[in-house]
């Protein structure tokens, strides 16, 4: 099966600063990971995405990087900004597993000023 | 364009009562999921509707849960029979591709 972690539970990071968060997965036969932003009473909200065959991609502030050899994928924000106070969740799915969305437990991104 | 909606917003029900939660997709999505999401914790798979093709029903934790999707649009979630343990957000989302988009999910809550 799929187990989807994350290495840190909170984050707490100083406004303006970059934030790292960490996913690692299990599976090898993974090819597509997504990560979400997920505000408070609020469904989970598409911030950027990857496939198997790239090891880097890069959005509005954020970046998305893939180490298929560890099994590892990471989220960059860059200047991290008060509206970027959120849980962020990692999800991983596998081509023989369609739709089935393996998500990780979550991280919560703490902004302070 | 519109993004998912779901309804109710919020839902308190009685243990021993049945209750649907709906779920109006993305126009054109033809693929749509439901997820459950406890308190704290991330999202837990439920079941899964592609176009006209057999649900993958592979995440429902009991006989209790069903769901249908008519005309390839609405679904509705049923849970009958609801336990306490049944309390959680339950979230739906759609698909034209791989990227699944969420809608703001529906609070349940059984007393």
């Amino acid at each position: 099966g799929e187990s989807v972690g994350l290495h840190l539970p909170t984050l707490s990071v100083q406004e303006g600063d970059n934030s790292i968060i960490n996913c690692a997965y299990s599976n090898s036969a993974s090819d597509y990971f997504i990560w979400y932003k997920q505000e408070s009473g609020k469904g989970p909200q598409f911030i950027i995405d990857i496939r198997s065959n790239m090891d880097k991609r890069q959005g509005q502030r954020v970046t998305v990087l893939l180490n298929k050899t560890v099994k590892h994928l990471s989220l960059q924000i860059a200047a991290t900004q008060p509206g970027d106070s959120a849980v962020y969740f990692c999800a991983v799915l596998r081509g023989d597993s369609w739709g089935k969305l393996q998500f990780g437990a979550g991280t919560q991104v703490v902004v302070t000023p | 364009g519109a993004g998912v909606s779901q309804s109710p917003s919020n839902k308190v029900t009685e243990k021993g009562k049945d209750v649907e939660l709906r779920c109006d997709p993305i126009s054109g999505h033809t693929a749509l999921y439901w997820y459950r999401q406890s308190l704290g914790q991330g999202l837990e798979f439920l079941i899964y509707f592609q176009g006209n093709s057999a649900p993958d029903k592979s995440g429902l934790p009991s006989d209790r849960f069903s769901a249908e999707r008519t005309g390839g649009s609405v679904s509705t979630l049923t849970i009958q029979r609801t336990q306490q343990e049944d309390s959680a957000v339950y979230l739906c989302a759609s698909s034209a591709l791989d990227t699944q988009y969420f809608g703001p999910g529906t609070r349940l809550t059984v007393l």
